[in-house]
């Protein structure tokens, strides 16, 4: 069974562009979630959906950041406009648990570079 | 503020030995526990997921849950230098999404 894919694998982009960071779940999963993973702070939660509805966007750092998931098999993470600061490891994960909870398989991740 | 605290080590052991690593968390409403693996530049990986009180036991992996105490820990036996890897824990209280900490290196030396 396919895993969770994630597109790009590596993007670079300049300060000020747009970057859209794409996340297939594994199929019949129920949750999906993003993260972002510094060396400074590690593992963060930014947004969660569930059944294709956003649960909690409390990590979203700013408006810069937005996220969708427009049917159960496919998210996008949007940064418009992208800063240094964004650089960072985004995962998506996803989980056949409802609420958050239970176990979640990750996804390659999308090393973003912003310059 | 719920916190998942972990020893960032490095925690360096000889091949053949018991790793120990180990995880504290603040919320005693905390339901499910959860150990994964991140080797450097891949992705976190499940290991274990642990629910009640006591031993669970994998492989060469054994995670140990203590509620009244408010921490879990994860012991590699026969400790391999392929288990080299810095290692998350995670914990879940209903109706959150997971909360992780920042992990643990460990390294094993041949």
């Amino acid at each position: 069974d396919a895993g969770v894919i994630q597109s790009p694998r590596h993007e670079v982009t300049e300060m000020g562009q747009e970057v859209t960071l794409r996340c297939k779940p594994i199929s019949g999963h129920n949750s999906l979630f993003w993260y972002r993973q510094t060396m400074m702070r590690g593992l963060e939660l930014l947004i969660y959906f569930n059944n294709n509805v956003p649960i909690d966007d409390s990590g979203m750092p700013e408006d810069r950041f937005s996220a969708k998931m427009p049917n159960a098999s496919f998210s996008t993470l949007k940064i418009q406009p992208s800063e240094p600061r964004d650089s960072a490891v985004y995962f998506c994960a996803s989980s056949r648990h409802r609420q958050g909870g239970g176990e979640q398989y990750f996804g390659p991740g999308t090393r973003l570079t912003v310059t | 503020q719920k916190e998942v605290e972990q020893n960032s080590g490095p925690l360096s052991v000889p091949e053949g030995a018991i790793a120990s690593l180990n995880c504290t968390y603040s919320d005693r409403g905390s339901q499910s526990f959860f150990w994964y693996r991140q080797y450097s530049g891949k992705s976190p990986e499940l290991i274990m997921f642990i629910y009640s009180n006591g031993d669970k036991e994998d492989g060469r992996f054994t995670a140990q849950l203590n509620k009244a105490s408010q921490y879990v820990s994860l012991l590699i036996r026969d400790s391999q230098p392929s288990d080299s890897a810095t290692y998350l824990c995670a914990v879940n209280i209903k109706g959150t999404a997971l909360i992780f900490g920042k992990g643990t290196t460990l390294s094993v030396s041949s």
